[in-house]
């Protein structure tokens, strides 16, 4: 069975500077990787999504991840943080098969002055 | 705009007392979820639909249930609300089956007295 961990239950960064949520997933073969956004009160948002190619995949509001197989990773980043940036981000695999979405915990983002 | 739209947000039930959450889509997507949220923990999926095909998951209470009379509207019924299904419920639809992107609504948040 597929497995999500997001090592990290709540970050806090200063705005402006550089943001990286860490994601590992367990499974055999080759996953289908989301991060979503939650801001508080509100539904999920996709921010971006990996299922082959270029493992360096762009996504909307300036985030990026990365797919490093060997490693087991789909860490989220984002090279300057704007307070709008605080929410709740989750990652979630996937697979070809008819199972559902694992998600992780989640990620707490605070922003600073 | 296409949407995903939840009815109430905010709903509010005593101990016991059926309670009926709504949500509609105007993407015309095949498949509607159901997720419970609870404070600071990952949604987790109790159904969907595909199409009009319903596929519980094998740990949702009995006591949790749902409609789909068509393809724009799916509903989630709670038929005697105890104090551990406070939470927040996010309704998503995606095209295909799980390996899509899923696009959520606000959710609605429930609480219990």
């Amino acid at each position: 069975a597929q497995s999500v961990t997001q090592p990290d239950i709540h970050i806090t960064v200063s705005e402006g500077a550089s943001l990286e949520l860490r994601c590992n997933y367990s499974y055999g073969a080759t996953p289908y990787l989301f991060w979503y956004v939650q801001s508080p009160g509100q539904g999920l948002q996709l921010l971006l999504k990996y299922f082959s190619g270029d493992t360096l995949v762009q996504g909307i509001k300036g985030f990026e991840a990365e797919f490093k197989r060997s490693q087991s990773s789909f860490n989220l980043r984002k090279p300057s943080v704007h307070w709008s940036d605080a929410a709740e981000y989750f990652c979630a695999v996937g697979n070809s098969g008819n199972t559902p979405l694992v998600f992780g915990k989640g990620t707490r983002l605070s922003v600073i002055a | 705009d296409a949407m995903v739209i939840q009815n109430p947000r905010y709903q509010v039930t005593q101990f016991g007392k059926p309670v009926t959450l709504s949500c509609s889509q105007t993407l015309n997507h095949n498949v509607m979820y159901w997720y419970q949220q609870k404070s600071s923990q990952a949604p987790k999926l109790l159904f969907h639909y595909y199409d009009k095909d319903f596929n519980n998951e094998a740990d949702t209470p009995d006591n949790f249930q749902s409609r789909r009379p068509n393809t724009s509207f799916c509903f989630l019924d709670i038929r005697s609300p105890g104090l551990g299904d406070a939470a927040m419920y996010l309704c998503a639809t995606s095209r295909l089956l799980h390996t899509d992107t899923q696009y959520f609504g606000p959710g609605t948040r429930l609480t219990v007295l």
